[in-house]
């Protein structure tokens, strides 16, 4: 069965730091990947996706993330995080039926001055 | 455009009592979708709609209704309110398929006593 593993629940990093956030899944076939984001008392918003072609992706934001088929992993990062980037942010994959999308439980950011 | 709207924003019912959230979303889409989150667990489906007049299953049914009453609107139900349904309710809309962009309401909150 498909799952996302986020190994950290939360993580604090200075403003102007760079940022990488960890997604591991297990999926069968050629997973379909992505990044939303959520703040505070928001729905999800989507940052970006990964279907097939270049491995480094480009999202709003100023994010990116790239896909590691022998790692099985899709590590988002940014260069310099900005106190506006605190937010929940949760890995997905996506099942080839196209509807049955499956979450991680989020990693939580958390931005200090 | 508003998007995806939800009512209501938040709602607390006793155990045993019956409630139906509501959801529509104004971009002409397809597919949509209902979710749960719970800490720890990021969302979950419950059920979606491929297209109007369609409702499949998703990860954890049981003790949900739906219905898409029409392209916009797609509303669920729960007939008799667990404390275990405690949790925060988003619905989610998509062109075709949750392979492309879902596009999240701003979720009800929802507390069942």
């Amino acid at each position: 069965a498909q799952s996302v593993t986020q190994p950290d629940i939360h993580i604090t990093v200075s403003e102007g730091a760079s940022l990488e956030l960890r997604c591991n899944y297990s999926y069968g076939a050629t997973p379909y990947l992505f990044w939303y984001v959520q703040s505070p008392g928001q729905g999800l918003q989507l940052l970006l996706k990964y279907f097939s072609g270049d491995t480094l992706v480009q999202g709003i934001k100023g994010f990116e993330a790239e896909f590691k088929r022998s790692q099985s992993s899709f590590n988002l990062r940014k260069p310099s995080v900005h106190w506006s980037d605190a937010a929940e942010y949760f890995c997905a994959v996506g099942d080839t039926g196209g509807f049955k999308t499956i979450f991680g439980a989020g990693t939580r950011l958390f931005v200090k001055a | 455009n508003a998007g995806v709207t939800q009512t209501p924003k938040f709602q607390v019912l006793k155990t045993g009592q019956s409630m139906t959230l509501q959801c529509a979303q104004d971009m002409n889409h397809n597919s949509m979708y209902w979710y749960r989150q719970d800490p720890g667990m990021g969302l979950r489906l419950i059920y979606y709609s491929a297209s109007e007049g369609t409702t499949d299953k998703g990860e954890v049914p049981n003790g949900y209704n739906v219905s898409r009453l029409n392209k916009r609107e797609f509303s669920l139900r729960l007939e008799s309110a667990a404390p275990s349904q405690t949790s925060v309710y988003f619905c989610a809309s998509s062109d075709r398929s949750g392979l492309e962009t879902q596009y999240f309401g701003p979720g009800t909150r929802l507390l069942v006593l």
